[in-house]
Parts: structure tokens; sequence; C-alpha cells
């Protein structure tokens, strides 16, 4: 089975300055891997997956992820934050083949200081 | 397009109570997942259907949590009886799809339970 691990549940930053929030994943297959936002109250919604082809992927925001099949890695940056990127951000896998749906990961809050 | 509909957002109850979370899908998607969202646990999948039958239920936590979709557009979460480690925020989720390659999940706003 898939899983997900984010390796920091809470990252401060300054606004204008650069963030990466890391996603490292386990799976014996082939996998899309998904980095979702979560603004506060309410659901989540996509920033961006990685399905095939070129291993950097651009997503909504200004976020950008790269996919790194040897480090098992989907890292997310951007390379200068806003006060609205306040929010928690989860890494998601699922396997290509198969029956299983999304794995989230534990999610990491992201605080843009002024 | 509404989006997912949850309700009731906020449900504040004793310790006992019955509690029954509401869940509207977007039209046109056939799978609806149910997730509780914690601090120490982060997102867990407690369920979902598949045109509004349960196929994996292994995500529930314990015989008082019940889940049901009577039809395409709605779906409840209950449980019964309710303890205070249940507070939580309950989320909904819909897609056309299990694993999201072609869309993805479309979430609710939640509801935020708090059992004292």
């Amino acid at each position: 089975a898939q899983s997900v691990t984010q390796l920091d549940s809470q990252v401060p930053v300054f606004e204008e300055a650069p963030v990466e929030l890391r996603c490292n994943y386990s799976s014996s297959v082939s996998v899309y891997l998904f980095w979702y936002v979560q603004y506060p109250n309410q659901g989540l919604q996509l920033l961006l997956k990685y399905l095939s082809g070129s291993t950097l992927v651009k997503g909504i925001n200004g976020f950008e992820a790269e996919f790194n099949k040897s480090q098992t890695s989907f890292h997310l940056r951007k390379p200068s934050v806003h006060i609205s990127d306040t929010a928690e951000y989860f890494c998601a896998v699922s396997e290509r083949v198969g029956n299983t749906p999304l794995v989230f990961g534990k999610g990491t809050r992201l605080s843009v200081i002024a | 397009d509404a989006g997912v509909i949850q309700s009731p957002r906020h449900e504040v109850t004793e310790m006992g109570q019955e509690v029954t979370l509401r869940c509207k899908p977007i039209s046109g998607h056939d799978y609806l997942f149910w997730y509780r969202q914690t601090m120490m646990r982060g997102l867990e999948l407690l369920i979902y259907f598949n045109n509004n039958v349960p196929i994996d239920d292994s995500g529930m936590p314990e015989d008082r949590f019940s889940a049901k979709m009577p039809n395409a557009s709605f779906s409840t979460l209950k449980i019964q009886p309710s303890e205070p480690r249940d507070s939580a925020v309950y989320f909904c989720a819909s897609s056309p799809y299990l694993r999201g390659r072609d869309s993805p999940l479309h979430f609710g706003n939640g509801t935020r339970l708090t059992v004292t």
C-alpha cells in the first residue's frame, strides 16, 4: 500500500521569501502525485498534479512541484510567498493501477508573516 | 454547480448523544468519500461509496460510526453514541473517478463537531 510523509508539520516564512514544503512517498508501483491546499474554514482544493511527462509541474497561484523518482519525493515550491498563501498543504498519492483511493499526508501548515 | 454541500457547518453535542452529518455530492459524481481531520492524525479516510454502494469502510473507527448513501444525491455519517474523542472536522468529497487522475476530489467545507 502507498503512503505519504510530509516532513514538516508547520513552516513559518516571511512574505516575499521562497518556500519549500517537503513530501516523500512510498509505493511498490508507479504513482500519481498531488498537492491540495486548504484555506481556513474551507475544504481542500487541488493545487497541482503529476501524472506523467515533465517532472516539473506548475499549479495555481505560482506554485510548482518536482517529481524525483529516485528520491521518491514531490516537494512543493514557490519563489515568493504572499500573505494569502497562508493555508494547510496536503501531499497525496495514488497508485496507477489497482482500486485504492488517494492517500493523503498529514499536512503542512504554511504561515506567511508580514 | 454548487459544489459539495455539507450540513451542519458546526455541531456541538454532549457525550452520548447521536450525531448525524449530511452531504450532498456534486451531481454526476460516482464516488463519495468521508474524511475526518484532526491535529493528531491529519486527514483520515473513513469510508467511500461508488454508485451509492459502500466499497471500503476499513477506516471507520468503530461500530459507533455508520454511513449510508440512500441515493446519488445524499449521504449521511452517523455517530451513536458520540464521545469527546470524536471531536474533529468531518469532510465529504466527491469525484467522477476513484483516484483523481482525470478529475480532482471536490471537498465540501466540512462539519466541525465538538462533543463535550
